[in-house]
């Protein structure tokens, strides 16, 4: 069985451009995760997706977003990157209602470098 | 005051030694607590989860929660080399977001 996979794997973009990334969740699942891991700053989350709604959001600016396809599957946008917005963009999934710890499961991550 | 605290490293050990990780947590509602290990470029695998207190054991791995001083521990015996790492202490409540300290580089010295 497949797990989550993220494309790109690696993505440059110049400051000022817009940054798209992709999640395909394990089949089956039905609740999608973003999250951000900075040099020095940990996992810090960014929006979960449930049902093709947005169930909550981090501390992010507006200039984050994203959305949640019919099959489940998901985008990350990121609009007028900033120096600072490089990171491995991590995505994770899960069943919706049975939230226990072990049914979310991590991607390998899409590293974004802005130049 | 952050969410969950975990002291980042590194921390260097000799390959055979007992490793001690641990992290706080600051809201006592807080139902799961887990550890994941991240290798260099690579998404955290779920090591070992809890539910509410107490002890778990997985091999040479054993997780500890203590609710009352909010205190978890991750206890790693016979190190190998392999199990150089980044260790990310979470915590969870069902059916919402995971939060995460910021993970303590570990590194097992052959």
């Amino acid at each position: 069985e497949a797990g989550v996979t993220q494309s790109p794997t690696h993505l440059i973009k110049t400051r000022g451009q817009q940054a798209t990334l992709r999640c395909s969740p394990i089949s089956g699942h039905t609740s999608v995760y973003w999250y951000q891991q900075a040099l020095g700053l940990g996992l810090q989350f960014l929006l979960w997706y449930d049902e093709g709604e947005e169930r909550n959001r981090g501390n992010f600016p507006p200039r984050f977003s994203g959305r949640q396809f019919p099959n489940y599957s998901s985008e990350l946008n990121v609009n007028a990157l900033e120096l600072e917005d490089s990171a491995l963009y991590l995505c994770a999934s899960s069943f919706t209602g049975t939230g226990g710890a072990d049914t979310i499961y991590f991607g390998e991550g899409s590293w974004l470098t802005v130049v | 005051q952050k969410e969950v605290e975990q002291d980042p490293g590194p921390l260097s050990v000799p390959e055979g030694a007992i490793v001690s990780l641990n992290c706080t947590y600051s809201n006592s509602a807080f139902q799961y607590f887990m550890w994941y290990r991240q290798y260099s470029r690579k998404g955290p695998e779920l090591l070992m989860y809890t539910y509410s207190s107490g002890n778990k054991e997985d091999g040479r791995f054993t997780a500890q929660v203590d609710k009352s001083s909010k205190y978890i521990s991750l206890f790693i015996r016979d190190s190998q080399p392999s199990d150089s790492a980044t260790y990310l202490c979470a915590v969870m409540n069902r059916d919402d977001k995971i939060i995460f300290g910021k993970g303590t580089r570990l590194h097992i010295l052959p």
